[in-house]
């Protein structure tokens, strides 16, 4: 069975990088048709799509945060990460990764468990 | 990017009710209008996808109806379980975007 799993660090200090890495297990992330995708939740607002990426490594990123956000892929190890730039607190959120079918903005039945980062001095 | 709106952010009701929740969009989407389900501490799970089909393992008192710009996501006989944040997402272009959301409460 398919499973996600968010890890990195849940502290992060003002103007540094947020680093957050997704492992898929039980299947393979070159699986044709599957986008990898980050979406956040910041306590008290609604969710927001980051960006996704494909197994070949193109990836997409919303426009608003697209100047902060790389996302990359390793299919040796069957993970993507995210690394975003000069966080403030306005980046403190529940981050998850999600699996998106059929293009890199589509429908997500797959997602981690979340994992809560801070970005806190 | 497409503005997702939802109705009412939050509305009270008991087991057994019915309730529906719409969910408008900025311009027309066709049918690309997914509905997720959130509890507190968890991540999202799909219920509806392309408007009206329900995901594998979603409960059949679930429904969702629409197309072009206004979405409704329809709970029939409310379980305990459903009490709930649910959330509409545009999956027309990119970026996509969700609803505010609408917490369903006791």
């Amino acid at each position: 069975q398919l499973q996600l799993q968010e890890s990195g660090l849940g502290l992060v200090k003002p103007s540094e990088t947020l680093s957050l890495t997704c492992t898929v297990s039980g299947g393979s992330i070159s699986s044709v048709g599957c986008y990898w995708g980050w979406i956040r939740h910041p306590p008290g607002k609604g969710l927001e799509w980051i960006g996704s990426i494909y197994y070949s490594g193109t990836a997409y990123y919303n426009p608003s945060l697209k100047s902060r956000v790389t996302i990359s892929v390793d299919t040796s190890k069957n993970q993507f990460s995210l690394k975003l730039t000069s966080v403030t607190a306005a980046d403190t959120a529940v981050y998850y990764c999600a699996r998106h079918m059929g293009s890199h903005y589509g429908r997500m039945a797959l997602w981690g468990q979340g994992t809560l980062v801070t970005a806190s001095s | 990017d497409i503005q997702m709106t939802q109705s009412p952010s939050s509305l009270s009701a008991s087991v057994g009710d019915g309730v529906t929740i719409t969910c408008r969009a900025s311009q027309s989407i066709s049918s690309y209008l997914n509905w997720y389900q959130q509890k507190p501490g968890i991540a999202p799970k799909l219920l509806i996808y392309a408007a009206s089909n329900l995901q594998s393992g979603v409960p059949s008192r679930f429904s969702g109806s629409g197309s072009g710009t206004d979405f409704t996501l329809t709970i029939n006989c409310l379980q305990p379980e459903d009490f709930a944040t649910y959330y509409c997402q545009q999956s027309y272009s990119t970026p996509p975007t969700f609803g505010g959301g609408t917490k369903v409460e006791i």
